[in-house]
């Protein structure tokens, strides 16, 4: 069965440092997202991407973010200069018509 | 704004017996509903989706009620077992992006 996958699956980082996390969708979805989770809270969302471009974005999805899908399989989520309070599990999701899929997640924490 | 949430934080059920997780719902515009499980360390799995045009959708030993007059959603889980001892979010959408609700633990005691 197709699934949606992340890596890396955790990342420490230093604060003010880049990061990037990685996706794979499933391939024939079109519509990619990312949420996060901070620990013991709700899942929230921070943007959605369509057709090449960002479709939706949060007011958590601020300068410091950026997505990318750079070729046919891989969707990326960068952040430019961690805080600490980017500490969060961070999933990717992916659909075609209305069921979104989600991936394993991957766990950042910034010291 | 638009909010999903939840009415109990935890539910602690005998295994066998059937669970019930409620969620409220305040977007109207909302079309589409899902409700998600999270087991530890792991993304949410789909468990049963209901448009806004049903009122009752049944899976395998799940159901979802939707009642858009009260803007409530339930999942019922039929004989609670070990393995169904997770997180349960509702989710709704009006099409693109999903609000969660805050999430309701389930633990299922043998």
């Amino acid at each position: 069965e197709p699934e949606v996958t992340q890596t890396p699956s955790h990342q420490v980082t230093q604060m003010g440092q880049e990061v990037i996390l990685r996706c794979v969708p499933i391939s024939n979805h079109l519509y990619f997202y990312w949420y996060r989770q901070i620990l013991g809270q709700k899942v929230e969302f921070l943007v959605s991407f369509y057709n090449n471009e960002i479709s939706e974005k949060s007011e958590i999805f601020d300068d410091q973010f950026s997505v990318e899908r750079p070729d046919g399989s891989n969707f990326t989520l960068k952040i430019r200069s961690t805080k600490l309070e980017d500490s969060a599990m961070y999933f990717c999701a992916s659909r075609l018509v209305n069921e979104q899929f989600f991936g394993p997640g991957t766990r950042l924490t910034v010291l | 704004g638009e909010s999903v949430g939840l009415h109990l934080p935890t539910l602690s059920v005998q295994e066998g017996d059937n669970s019930i997780i409620n969620c409220a719902y305040s977007n109207s515009a909302s079309d589409y509903f899902i409700w998600y499980k999270q087991e530890s360390g792991k993304g949410p799995q789909f468990i049963i989706d209901i448009r806004s045009n049903m009122d009752k959708r049944q899976g395998q030993r799940v159901t979802v009620l939707l009642n858009k007059t009260v803007k409530h959603l339930s999942l019922q889980i039929a004989a609670t077992q070990p393995g169904d001892s997770a997180v349960y979010f509702c989710a709704e959408t009006g099409g693109n992006k999903l609000v969660f609700g805050a999430g309701t633990i389930l633990r299922v005691k043998s």
